[in-house]
């Protein structure tokens, strides 16, 4: 069964410390990995699409990367408007375009 | 990318009746999507709805429950039928516009059954 696992489930940081986000997937085969933001009371955001193992995609302090089983969502200097919950989804062959979501991690970074 | 709107934004319901959420997306797409978002837990998909198609439903969503339209290529309506306190949730629809898998969210429905 297809399934995304995200860690940990909440992080706090204090402005300006790095840290990583974990997205392990098992899926039949990956036809892409994507990462969104999601503020509260608002729809996901959409940050960026991984296709295959060894690729990497920056954004402002955000940087994705993906292996084969899993992906990091690296988050470089955070401020307090990184704040917010972070969800890894996968695209599985044969899923009819649909994604399947990890629960997401809730990111509070603090001044 | 895309802008997508829903109408209402957050209802309160009685059980027992029924509720039409819908989606306006400011550009014509084929790819329209349904999901739910129960409190403190992630997007789970109710379905896909193509236009010009029957929509395909996930696993554990039935078209009684849940049945959509999908009149055109950038309008599409989801109805929570029969409501129960269980069926409180966000709702929200989503598209892809290139077929490349990235899809983009309206900004949900907040529906509480009492």
């Amino acid at each position: 069964e297809d399934q995304v696992t995200q860690s940990p489930e909440a992080l706090r940081l204090q402005e300006g410390e790095s840290s990583s986000l974990n997205c392990s997937y098992t899926v039949s085969g990956l036809r892409g990995l994507f990462w969104y933001r999601q503020d509260p009371g608002k729809g996901p955001e959409f940050l960026f699409t991984l296709y295959s193992a060894g690729e990497e995609k920056e954004k402002e302090r955000l940087k994705a990367t993906l292996t084969k089983k899993e992906s990091f969502l690296h988050i470089t200097a955070p401020k307090p408007e990184d704040s917010a919950t972070y969800l890894c989804a996968v695209r599985p062959w044969g899923g009819y375009n649909k994604l399947i979501f990890g629960a997401g991690t809730r990111l509070a970074v603090h001044p | 990318s895309a802008v997508i709107s829903q109408k209402p934004s957050r209802d309160i319901c009685q059980r027992g009746t029924s509720l039409t959420i819908q989606c306006q997306v400011d550009s014509q797409v084929t790819m329209m999507f349904w999901y739910r978002q129960q409190p403190g837990q992630s997007l789970t998909l109710i379905a896909t709805a193509n236009q010009g198609s029957e929509a395909t439903y996930e696993s554990g969503f039935v078209i009684d429950k849940f049945p959509i339209s999908r009149p055109n290529l950038t309008f599409s309506t989801l109805t929570v039928s029969n409501m129960s306190p269980e069926d409180s949730s966000i709702y929200l629809c989503s598209v892809d516009t290139q077929g490349a898998g990235e899809q983009y969210f309206g900004p949900g429905t907040r529906l509480t059954v009492t």
